[in-house]
């Protein structure tokens, strides 16, 4: 099993550009976060889907748009880049349950921009 | 509007000395609590999960979570340098939140 998996590692936007960050997992789990991580801070959640078709905003949403067509695939659209997305984004997944929950996390993707 | 409050660092601890983190939460929904350590540049990894009132241990780890004052803890005992990172709680209600990590520095 591969867990999580994120692409892509490394990117630098200009300012306007859009992307998409890529994330899968194997792991049949149903539920699926998006969080960033700026420089010495904590997780803050951008969005997160309970199962294929739903998904909810977490607590900085704007700016991100993201789609669950799938239980794997769960990618997170910036439009419009702006400097202050300049962060490292990470991508995890849960399964749900009595005392279950936890996150498995993918690697990371650190976007720049400039 | 969840918050999860963590102990502001940075803590710093001889090696073999006791680190204790903590942690608050203002949803009394919440259910199930964890703590998560981030070494620098790499991503949380899961130390401790927590779900009913009281104290959990695990080797050197002990979790003491309290219900009613919406309070979370963690406390490693006989500190290593290898456990120098940042500490992260992590609440689950309808979703899951973070508090702003403690970093811990355990000093030979």
């Amino acid at each position: 099993n591969a867990g999580v998996t994120q692409t892509p590692k490394f990117r630098i936007l200009k300012i306007g550009q859009s992307m998409t960050l890529q994330c899968t997992q194997d792991m049949n789990h149903n539920y699926m976060y998006w969080y960033r991580q700026d420089p010495g801070m904590g997780l803050k959640l951008i969005y997160y889907s309970v199962g294929a078709g739903i998904t909810d905003k977490g607590e900085v949403p704007n700016g991100y748009n993201v789609s669950r067509s799938t239980t794997e695939d769960f990618p997170l659209r910036l439009e419009l880049a702006a400097p202050s997305q300049t962060s490292v984004y990470f991508c995890a997944s849960s399964r749900q349950g009595i005392n279950t929950g936890e996150l498995f996390f993918g690697e990371g993707s650190r976007l720049t921009v400039l | 509007q969840k918050e999860v409050e963590q102990n502001s660092g940075p803590l710093s601890v001889p090696e073999g000395a006791i680190a204790s983190l903590n942690c608050t939460y203002s949803d009394r929904g919440s259910q199930s609590f964890f703590w998560y350590r981030q070494y620098s540049g790499k991503s949380p990894e899961l130390i401790m999960s927590i779900y009913s009132n009281g104290d959990k241990e695990d080797g050197r780890f002990t979790a003491q979570l309290n219900k009613a004052s919406q309070y979370v803890s963690l406390l490693i005992r006989d500190s290593q340098p290898s456990d120098s990172a940042t500490y992260l709680c992590a609440v689950r209600g309808l979703d899951m939140r973070f508090g702003a990590g403690t970093r811990l520095t355990v000093k030979p």
